[in-house]
């Protein structure tokens, strides 16, 4: 089963517009962390925001910010005001931190957002 | 250094081939991750080294791949008689401790590995 689940292979968003990128994850882990990078066609991978399990309030990072539902097993990510430079392959990732040893991120499949003027 | 560099930044090699990458991580930074991006597969782990501790080889995928850190600091892939379904972008990256809360990865630019 795949841990980390993007169900959007492309998006496409209007400028100045806010977008919704999915996320679903699966673990039995009751300690782990879910990140999003940004990978333009650079290829350079880019952190972008950071939830922790145990965190009580959403994670925010100037125009990001993750929704996190624990229950539900999602943490999609928002961005809001869209650029054209966010145009980009945006990855989620989740650690697990209770198996000692095991502190590699396990990535999505990605998502392809394209920002239109 | 500013961040985690890697070379070569593209590597051409026939089938049959041994090759090696590089990776400098970010300096004091103790924990440091291979990973691997194709398009069928997309990002996988491959290995990774923390401090002094036995390295977690769980994501090597055949045992052709090996990796080395030497000194706590430079880390190299070693691929061997490569394969044509090897070809890839080969990326490194880095974090302070390796464990733990955000402990953000920075990863380097990639190597990208092409098998004839």
């Amino acid at each position: 089963a795949q841990k980390i689940t993007q169900t959007q292979p492309g998006m496409f968003v209007q400028e100045k517009e806010a977008v919704t990128l999915d996320c679903t994850y699966d673990t039995s882990d009751p300690s782990y962390g879910l990140f999003w990078y940004k990978q333009p066609s650079s290829g350079e991978m880019i952190f972008l925001i950071y939830q922790g399990s145990y965190d009580q309030q959403n994670a925010t990072e100037g125009r990001y910010s993750l929704n996190f539902q624990k229950a539900r097993k999602s943490a999609n990510l928002v961005i809001s005001a869209s650029q054209l430079g966010d145009s980009a392959m945006y990855f989620c990732a989740m650690r697990e931190s209770g198996r000692a040893g095991s502190y590699q991120l396990t990535f999505g499949k990605g998502t392809k957002l394209s920002v239109i003027p | 250094g500013a961040g985690v560099s890697q070379s070569p930044s593209n590597k051409v090699t026939e089938k049959g081939k041994d090759v090696e990458l590089r990776c400098d991580p970010i300096s004091g930074h103790t924990a440091l991750y291979w990973y691997r991006q194709s398009l069928g597969q997309g990002l996988e782990f491959l290995i990774y080294f923390q401090g002094n501790s036995a390295p977690d080889k769980s994501g090597l995928p055949s045992d052709r791949f090996s990796a080395e850190r030497t000194g706590g600091s430079v880390s190299t892939l070693t691929i061997q008689r490569t394969q044509q379904e090897d070809s890839a972008v080969y990326l490194c990256a880095s974090s302070l401790v390796g464990w733990g809360g955000l402990d953000e990865q920075f990863f380097g630019p990639g190597t990208r590995l092409t098998v004839l």
